[in-house]
């Protein structure tokens, strides 16, 4: 069975860093694409960074260019997202989504609630 | 970057309706375009994946169509567990982008 279980969020002050995790399981991690997904409270989706399999390939919404960091490590079978200078707009549940193929999202985390907040 | 519009925002349905959520893209996407539940609290849930292709262990009740522009997800006969916000989602073009989403409560 497929498992995506996001860790390292919380409460955060405007300008902080924070580096959410996303441990993989039921799956040959080093195969797959994989992306960060967010969701402002009551809010829709927006998609956030995108890393290739072998984390040569990695794109980021215009949103967070910049202050975000996708990494991958294979052999822990974990996916990272650093995050730094952090506004209250990042405010959000972080997912972790497993790449069908082409940005397309087969398999989600449950998520972690990062609060940017003075 | 292309926009999706969904509509309507959200409607009001029994247990039995066909149920009918359109998605229009601001420009052509071929047939590149998922459609996912989302229930309070937890993670969205992949249905319906190139327009019409269903994904595995999604009961038959969803299906999918249209292609450019105009696309559609119809529920034909909604049941108690279908109470849900769905969001559609292109990934013809980079970035990727979802609808606003629908939510579907109970009449």
């Amino acid at each position: 069975e497929v498992q995506l279980v996001e860790s390292g969020g919380g409460l955060v002050q405007p300008g902080g860093s924070l580096r959410l995790s996303c441990a993989a399981s039921g799956f040959t991690f080093s195969s797959y694409e994989m992306n960060w997904v967010r969701q402002a409270p009551g809010k829709g989706l927006e998609w956030v960074s995108y890393i290739s399999s072998s984390g040569s390939t990695i794109y980021y919404a215009d949103s967070v260019k910049g202050r975000f960091t996708i990494s991958r490590d294979n052999a822990k079978n974990s996916l990272y997202l650093q995050m730094n200078s952090l506004r209250a707009e990042d405010t959000a549940v972080y997912y972790c989504a497993r790449d069908k193929y082409q940005l397309l999202f087969d398999y989600w985390g449950q998520g972690t609630l990062v609060t940017v907040s003075s | 970057a292309i926009q999706l519009t969904q509509s309507p925002s959200s409607l009001s349905a029994s247990v039995g309706d066909r149920v009918t959520i359109t998605c229009r893209a601001s420009q052509g996407i071929s047939s590149a375009l998922a459609w996912y539940q989302q229930k309070p609290g937890k993670a969205p849930k992949l249905l319906i994946y190139d327009a019409s292709s269903l994904e595995s262990g999604v009961p038959s009740r969803f299906s999918g169509s249209g292609s450019g522009t105009d696309f559609t997800l119809t529920i034909s006969s909604l049941q108690p567990e279908d109470f849900a916000t769905y969001y559609c989602q292109q990934f013809n073009n980079y970035p990727p982008a979802f609808g606003g989403g629908t939510k579907v409560e109970i009449k």
